[in-house]
């Protein structure tokens, strides 16, 4: 079954600290996608990245940069630089194609409330 | 290009009332999803369709949630009789019918089951 763990409930920084968010996934699966999505108070999900399975390389969008390491089943998330705005909770979320009837799941991580103080 | 559109985006209600809660996906998106997120927790899927059929259901409680998709386009979810531990954000969100597509979600509808 396909689970994901964020392992960090909160996370509390000053601005223009760096500051990562760990995301360790399971599936059994060779073909699986890798989401990150913010919710800021507002409480809309916001898409951050998409990354597939055969896909390795880093990413790096402006201050946000993602890890992805398939030998530790991690897809962690890095923000430099923090600023106030990046205050929401970041959830890691794992979508399995190989399901009954062509059915894609999307498995949320439980999310990791991050705070940046001024 | 709209996003995915929902109503209402409060509702407070005693429990034992019901509540209708409506989603409007993104043009052209063929699946759409009902999650349900409580307080504290990430998204949990309700019901996911494809089109005008339902694909995966097994974690709605038909006892008292029931959801529809009328023409393959908009949806409405339901809860009859609300209970106390329905409080939560209920989210809609929809994809493109293809493997990888990624999920654009709704604003979201705060329901408070007093």
């Amino acid at each position: 079954a396909q689970k994901v763990t964020q392992a960090q409930t909160e996370i509390s920084v000053v601005e223009k600290e760096d500051v990562t968010l760990d995301c360790v996934y399971e599936t059994r699966d060779t073909t699986y996608y890798l989401f990150w999505y913010k919710q800021p108070p507002s409480g809309e999900l916001v898409f951050l990245i998409r990354r597939n399975s055969f896909d390795e390389q880093n990413e790096i969008s402006g201050r946000y940069s993602w890890n992805f390491q398939k030998s530790t089943s991690s897809f962690n998330f890095t923000i430099t630089a923090s600023q106030v705005v990046d205050s929401a909770v970041y959830f890691c979320a794992l979508s399995d194609p190989a399901q009954d009837q062509g059915a894609q799941k999307l498995v949320f991580g439980q999310g990791t409330r991050l705070t940046i103080n001024p | 290009e709209a996003g995915v559109a929902q109503s209402p985006r409060y509702k407070i209600i005693e429990k034992r009332q019901s509540v209708a809660f409506w989603c409007n996906p993104i043009s052209g998106h063929a699946t759409l999803y009902w999650y349900q997120q409580i307080l504290g927790q990430g998204p949990k899927l309700l019901i996911q369709f494809q089109n005008n059929g339902v694909v995966d259901d097994s974690q709605l409680p038909k006892d008292r949630f029931s959801a529809e998709r009328l023409k393959g386009v908009d949806s409405t979810l339901k809860i009859q009789p609300a209970k106390l531990e329905d409080s939560a954000v209920y989210l809609c969100a929809s994809s493109l019918d293809e493997v990888g597509s990624v999920w654009f979600f709704g604003p979201g509808t705060r329901l408070t089951v007093l």
